[in-house]
């Protein structure tokens, strides 16, 4: 079966720009979570979606947003780029207690 | 004080040695998990643990839960076991949202 697939794999951003980073769950999977992992923060809970409602959020700023479609595919979206943001993106689908990782998306903001 | 705290942050170990990462977490969980996370980025879920002990391979993993305690043994060790190894819980009252340790970077030489 098909695992987690986000897209883009790598993505170059000006500073101010905005961007938009997608995560197709594993078929069944209704729960989609985004983690932010930076060399100084580690990885951090940015927010969760289950059946396209958002069920919790972490601490970032309300530059970061997310939706999740009818499908479970979930996006997510940062405005207004800064340097600090450059990091990889990880997204997991769960069911139950278990989860699965894509691969991320490397995001460098120059 | 982080909700959870991983050691050693490094480990270095010649190809053969039984090795062992411990986790200790500091909240009421639902779910502790072992990551393996290789250059690259993608991560791989290595075991989900809510009680006892599991085995996959040469890979063990315990977790003691009134101790608040988990440890990841690697026995007979092998470069390709190089990676870091990260100690994820999941909160009893935060849906799906993985709180994550530090990370232990491993490198074992042949």
């Amino acid at each position: 079966k098909a695992g987690v697939t986000q897209t883009p794999r790598y993505l170059i951003k000006t500073r101010g720009q905005q961007v938009t980073l997608s995560c197709s769950p594993i078929s069944g999977h209704r729960s989609v979570s985004w983690y932010q992992q930076t060399p100084g923060q580690g990885l951090q809970f940015l927010f969760e979606y289950f059946s396209e409602t958002q069920r919790n959020k972490g601490n970032f700023p309300g530059r970061f947003s997310g939706r999740q479609f009818s499908n479970s595919r979930s996006e997510m979206n940062v405005s207004t780029l800064e340097l600090g943001d450059s990091a990889l993106y990880l997204c997991a689908s769960s069911y139950g207690l278990g989860y699965t990782f894509g691969s991320g998306t490397r995001l460098t903001v120059v | 004080k982080n909700e959870v705290e991983q050691s050693p942050q490094n480990l270095t170990a010649q190809e053969g040695e039984f090795i062992t990462i411990n986790c200790s977490y500091s909240v009421g969980i639902s779910a502790l998990h072992w990551l393996q996370q290789h250059p690259g980025g993608g991560i791989v879920s290595l075991f989900m643990l809510s009680s006892g002990k599991k085995k996959h391979g040469r890979l063990i993993a315990t977790i003691n839960i009134q101790e608040k305690h988990s440890s990841l043994h690697i026995t007979a060790s092998h470069p390709r076991d190089s990676a870091v190894y990260i100690c994820a819980v999941r909160r009893e009252t935060s849906g799906s949202r993985l709180t994550f340790g530090e990370g232990t970077q491993l490198t074992v030489n042949p």
